[in-house]
């Protein structure tokens, strides 16, 4: 059972616009959520996170909001380059101090110039 | 250079074979993991180690099992492969448990055929 959920598997942005990828999940124990970043033939890199205890994060371009009343999470990116287009995945981990990371099945994001 | 490398990067076996995938980090992190990534699955845990000589299961342990007697080492062994093992398999590492990003390789895609 998928504990973190992308349902936009893909989505395309016109460069200089805005991006929203969006992320539910379901187990309230979670308290960290991350972004990561895939390019084809490489491992995920990592983005920017939160921890639950805020609602926004800003790193430069990119930006994670949390509502945690409705269990979801967004990331912002302004302006949008085609070098950001790679696969993003969402993870959450919960406080067991083990740093387990449950993933998003990610959202493919085009950047179109 | 300091960072995490897997290999092989590209791997082709039969059902029944044993088969190795290795993973080195030359950050001495204290935690790794070893991911498969699925389509409609997105990246999930198969074991993780938060020292040398302690590794743990994660949610999707079964037909794995892996070892960590140094720790930049994280080898991880599928001891009769199966079709159902086909993927691409991610070893990542973090400094510490609890909030630290981890660190991915970059991929073993192992098919089994």
């Amino acid at each position: 059972d998928q504990q973190v959920k992308q349902n936009s598997p893909s989505l395309s942005v016109q460069e200089g616009r805005i991006s929203i990828l969006n992320c539910d999940y379901t187990n309230s124990m979670f308290d960290y959520f991350l972004w990561y970043k895939k390019y084809p033939a490489e491992g995920p890199t990592f983005l920017i996170s939160i921890s639950s205890i805020k609602d926004k994060n800003e790193d430069g371009r990119f930006t994670v909001f949390l509502n945690k009343s409705a269990k979801h999470l967004s990331l912002h990116i302004v302006p949008s380059q085609p070098g950001d287009s790679a696969v993003y995945f969402c993870a959450a981990s919960a406080p067991t101090g083990a740093n387990n990371l449950f993933f998003g099945t990610g959202t493919r994001l085009t950047v179109i110039p | 250079d300091a960072g995490i490398t897997q290999s092989p990067r590209y791997k082709i076996t039969e059902t029944g074979r044993q088969v190795t995938l290795m993973c080195h980090q030359t950050w001495s992190h204290s935690y790794m993991f070893w991911y498969r990534q699925d389509l409609g699955h997105g990246l999930r845990l198969i074991y993780y180690s938060a020292a040398a000589d302690i590794t743990d299961k994660g949610e999707v342990p079964d037909g794995y099992v892996v070892s960590r007697s140094k720790t930049e080492n994280f080898p991880l062994t599928l001891e009769s492969a199966t079709r159902s093992q086909t993927s691409v398999y991610f070893c990542a590492s973090s400094e510490s448990g609890g909030v630290q990003p981890q660190h991915f390789g970059d991929g073993t895609r192992l098919s089994i055929l």
